[in-house]
C-alpha cells in the first residue's frame, strides 16, 4: 500500500513565525504535491514538484514556497505565518507515466492554526 | 471561476438505494476525471476514475458514468451502504497528472438507515 505521512496532524502556530509542513512518502513516486482543504471551498493546488529541486506554482501559491531535496520528501514553508492560512493542508504523491492512470495519493493531513 | 462543479453541498440517501453524485466541468481540456472520498479529520481516498476515451467505468459497488458532450460525470453507488457516508470529491486533470487536480467543493453523502 501507498504511504504518504504528514508529520504533524495537528499544530498550532503564531502570526509571523515561519512553519514548515514535512511529507514523506515510501513508493518513489516521481510526483508530490501540497493542497489545502477549506469549507465551502474544495480542494485547492498550492504547490506541485514533479523531480527532485523541481517545483511548480499551482493555484494558490501566495504566501508558500516548498523544497525537495529528495524524492520521498516534499516540505510546504510558510515565510511569515498569517490568519487566513489556518487550514487543513494535505500532502499528495502519484507515481507519473501514463496520465490517464496517474492516481493521486494522500496522507492524513495536517490541520493548521495560526493565532 | 470553478472549473469543476459539485452543485449539490449534501444528499441524502436511504440504505440500499441507489447514491448518484453529479459533477459538471468546464474546462475542454480535462481527459482524466477521478471520484475521492474524505472521511473527516482523514486525507481523501481514491475511489474511482475514467478517462475521457470512455464512457463509464465500473468497479464493484461503483460506477462511474462521463459523458463529455455535457462535460458532466457522475458518480453511482449501488447499493449505498452506511459506510458510504463521507464527503465525495470529484477532480480532473488535463494533459497528464504531473500538473495536479482540479477538485470540486464536494458533496456531503448521507446513508440514512
Amino acid at each position: 500500500d501507498v504511504k504518504v505521512t504528514q508529520s504533524s496532524r495537528y499544530l498550532v502556530k503564531r502570526t509571523g513565525e515561519k512553519v514548515f509542513l514535512e511529507c514523506v512518502q515510501d513508493m518513489d513516486h516521481e510526483n508530490m504535491f501540497w493542497y489545502r482543504q477549506d469549507p465551502g471551498l474544495g480542494l485547492r493546488l498550492i504547490y506541485f514538484s514533479y523531480d527532485v529541486k523541481m517545483k511548480e506554482k499551482g493555484d494558490i501559491p501566495e504566501g508558500y514556497s516548498v523544497s525537495r531535496e529528495k524524492k520521498e520528501r516534499f516540505s510546504l514553508i510558510l515565510e511569515s505565518a498569517s490568519t487566513n492560512q489556518t487550514s487543513m493542508y494535505l500532502c499528495a504523491s502519484s507515481l507519473g507515466g501514463r496520465a490517464d492512470q496517474d492516481i493521486q495519493y494522500f496522507g492524513a493531513g495536517t490541520r493548521l492554526s495560526v493565532l | 471561476d470553478q472549473q469543476v462543479k459539485q452543485n449539490s453541498p449534501s444528499l441524502s440517501v436511504q440504505e440500499g438505494r441507489i447514491s448518484i453524485l453529479n459533477c459538471d466541468y468546464t474546462n475542454s481540456m480535462f481527459d482524466y476525471f477521478l471520484w475521492y472520498k474524505k472521511y473527516p479529520a482523514e486525507g481523501p481516498t481514491f475511489l474511482i476514475s475514467i478517462s475521457s476515451i470512455k464512457d463509464k467505468n465500473e468497479d464493484g459497488r461503483f460506477t462511474v458514468f462521463l459523458n463529455k458532450s455535457a462535460k458532466h460525470l457522475s458518480l453511482h453507488i449501488v447499493p449505498s451502504q452506511p459506510g458510504d457516508s463521507a464527503v465525495y470529491f470529484c477532480a480532473a486533470s488535463a494533459g497528464g497528472g504531473a500538473d495536479g487536480l482540479t477538485f470540486g467543493k464536494g458533496t456531503h453523502l448521507i446513508i440514512q438507515p
